[in-house]
């Protein structure tokens, strides 16, 4: 299994540039979610997804969509870029069964906003 | 809503010393789960320890052992015999059962000194 893969790895965006950071497991998992990686905050979700066709907000949605159209993957969408979307990115998975399901996580995307 | 709260952004330890991370968390459902997770400079999240709410005993992985305060709400990770690979950062975190999201603290970077 390749877990969960996240792509890029790096991206610089211009102001109000559109673009989406892709996310897929093969892992079979329900549960899906995003999250940002700002220094002193932690990470933050932004959206989740419960399964396919379901997704959810978090505690920082606005700015970003997302989609799960099948389950293998998740990919997250920046409309218009803005200086403060400038984080690091972590895509997670893991089963729905319960809450006690170990959360498995992608390397990364560290985006830059100018 | 759910928050945990980590008091200490810095920690330091000599190597084999002890050390104890804090963490506080808030939720007014009674199924939940509290992890801890450690991001090297690589910025891989590795579960380090959890522990089910419900479960009185407290968790234990080889070196890592947790002290879990249901009343108090309190969970704190104890590195024994600390290692120079122990050094990163170790976030706190807490998913409730219901809604399966999983919600960070704000992370403590352990330095462990040779």
């Amino acid at each position: 299994n390749a877990g969960v893969t996240q792509t890029p790895k790096f991206q610089v965006l211009k102001t109000g540039q559109s673009m989406t950071l892709q996310c897929a497991q093969d892992m079979n998992h329900e549960y899906m979610s995003w999250y940002r990686q700002d220094p002193g905050m932690g990470l933050r979700l932004i959206h989740y997804s419960v399964g396919a066709g379901i997704t959810d907000q978090g505690e920082v949605p606005n700015g970003y969509n997302v989609s799960r159209s099948t389950t293998e993957d998740f990919p997250l969408r920046l409309l218009s870029a803005a200086p403060s979307q400038t984080s690091v990115y972590f895509c997670a998975s893991s089963y729905r069964r319960g809450g006690g399901e170990t959360q498995y996580f992608g390397p990364g995307t560290r985006l830059l906003v100018l | 809503a759910q928050t945990v709260t980590q008091s200490q952004p810095e920690m330091s330890v000599q190597e084999a010393e002890t050390v104890t991370l804090s963490c506080t968390y808030d939720t007014s459902e009674s199924d939940y789960y509290l992890f801890w997770y450690k991001q090297p400079p690589s910025r891989q999240m590795i579960l380090v320890i959890r522990q089910e709410a419900y479960k009185q005993q407290n968790a234990t992985e080889n070196r890592f052992s947790v002290n879990f305060q249901k009343a108090a709400k309190s969970f704190s990770l104890k590195i024994s015999d600390s290692q120079l690979g122990d050094a990163a950062m170790y976030f706190c975190a807490c998913r409730v059962g219901a809604t399966n999201k999983l919600i960070f603290g704000t992370g403590t970077l352990l330095a462990v000194q040779p």
